[in-house]
């Protein structure tokens, strides 16, 4: 069965430093979704693609956070420089129909900064 | 005030229960999914709907237009559904994303 893939599963890094994450949709999916989920709470989008195109970006924070999917299908995550209130899980997920049609989330990164 | 909101936070059972957990959103929406997310974060779609019921397997979906409310239902519960139940909406002021629920915490005892 398909699945989003995403590495790594859990990241710990100091706060200043680089960190990137990655994400592989399921094969055909042309929408792809990167969201932060605090511990109790629901994701939060970060961004949405639409092929290489962002399409939403209105929540990321652009001076520390970055994303892309250069070719349309793979897609990176990156912050720098990491701060103790990014601590959080980093789910990826992607739709063939976009938009508020389903959308299957690949199993996450949990990033701790300390 | 959330645009979704979620009840109870968290629920506690036993065994063999009727569960309900809620869900109301305070303007028009296109769409309503009922999602599920086990220990470790994995997150699994259950359910979409737009009006009206769905069922599957043990699990039933309700959705009020009028009310902006919808149910979810687990029948003769078990451990294994311990899990995150999270509600999100889609279409909020034709918006092309979905706005989640905090999510409910079921435990089911033994």
């Amino acid at each position: 069965e398909a699945e989003v893939a995403q590495s790594p599963r859990y990241k710990i890094t100091e706060k200043s430093q680089a960190v990137a994450f990655w994400c592989d949709p399921i094969s055909g999916h042309a929408t792809l979704y990167w969201y932060r989920q605090i511990l109790g709470q629901g994701p939060e989008l970060l961004v949405q693609f639409q092929d290489e195109s962002v399409v939403d970006d209105s929540q990321l924070p652009k001076d520390r956070f970055s994303a892309e999917r250069l070719k349309g299908v793979d897609s990176t995550l990156k912050i720098q420089p990491a701060e103790l209130g990014d601590s959080a899980m980093y789910l990826c997920a992607s739709s063939l129909f976009g938009g508020y049609n389903e959308q299957f989330f690949g199993p996450g990164t949990r990033l701790t900064v300390l | 005030k959330n645009e979704v909101e979620q009840s109870p936070q968290n629920l506690t059972a036993q065994e063999g229960e009727f569960i309900t957990i809620n869900c109301s959103y305070s303007v028009g929406i296109s769409a309503l999914h009922w999602l599920q997310q086990h220990p470790g974060g994995g997150i699994v779609s259950l359910f979409m709907l737009s009006s009206g019921k769905k069922k599957h397997g043990r699990l039933i979906a309700t959705i009020n237009i009028q009310e902006k409310h919808s149910s979810l239902h687990i029948t003769a519960s078990h451990p294994r559904d311990s899990a995150v139940y999270i509600c999100a909406v889609g279409g909020i002021q034709g918006a092309q994303k979905l706005v989640f629920g905090q999510g409910t915490r079921l435990t089911i005892n033994p």
